[in-house]
């Protein structure tokens, strides 16, 4: 079974340009997870959907950086204009319905965003 | 939310069991106790879950303290394989209602494995 793909894997950009990362999660799927990952902050939670609909964007560091979900099958999460602080690992999740199952989530490989 | 402690590192040899440690004294009665590891160039993968009662896995096992406040996870021979940061999450209900959540990732610890 295909895992949650994202793409690019790696980035490489000037400061000022706009960055787009795309995320395809598990088939059936109904949560979609966006994390940015630093030394210095660890991992953290930027947004997460819900059917599609964005629930909890509270991790979102500024308006530079929007999310959305067109589809169950696609996401992006785009940052314009971009600055060399961005530069970070960014992954995408998924997880089917919880309930009070607890489903795992399943975390896709990351892509390496570099702003110069 | 309620917060885990963990080493910042532990060595394993080849083999050999590993016990990893989680403090959770805050934990509250709904909470369930995740891990998550994260091998290098990766992202997190599940490894088990937990709420009152030891569970195993093909994994590992997770072993819960009768009051809740700790937990350990258990790799029963660990390999070069399993050398990584290991995750221990309490799982926190959003407070949106309805059946959605998320997970806040600590720094969890660093497993280093000796051949």
């Amino acid at each position: 079974d295909a895992g949650v793909i994202q793409s690019p894997r790696h980035e490489v950009t000037e400061m000022g340009q706009e960055v787009t990362l795309r995320c395809k999660p598990i088939s059936g799927h109904d949560y979609l997870f966006w994390y940015r990952q630093t030394m210095m902050r660890g991992l953290e939670l930027l947004i997460y959907f819900n059917n599609n609909v964005p629930i909890d964007d509270s991790g979102m560091p500024e308006d530079r950086f929007s999310a959305k979900m067109p589809n169950a099958s696609f996401s992006t999460l785009k940052i314009q204009p971009s600055e060399p602080r961005d530069s970070a690992v960014y992954f995408c999740a998924s997880s089917p319905r919880d309930g009070y199952s607890n489903q795992p989530q399943h975390f896709g490989d990351g892509t390496r965003l570099s702003i110069l | 939310d309620a917060k885990t402690t963990q080493p910042n590192s532990m060595e394993s040899n080849e083999e050999e069991p590993v016990h990893l440690p989680c403090n959770h004294s805050t934990i509250s009665g709904t909470d369930y106790i995740h891990w998550y590891r994260q091998l290098p160039s990766q992202g997190p993968e599940y490894v088990i879950h937990g709420l009152t009662s030891n569970v195993n896995n093909r994994m590992a096992s997770l072993a819960i303290a009768e009051d809740r406040k700790s937990s350990t996870l258990i790799l029963h021979r660990a390999t070069l394989r399993d050398a990584a940061v290991y995750y221990c999450i309490l799982r926190d209900r959003a407070n949106s209602g309805g059946s959605n959540y998320k997970l806040t990732f600590g720094k969890g610890t660093l497993l280093t494995v000796n051949p």
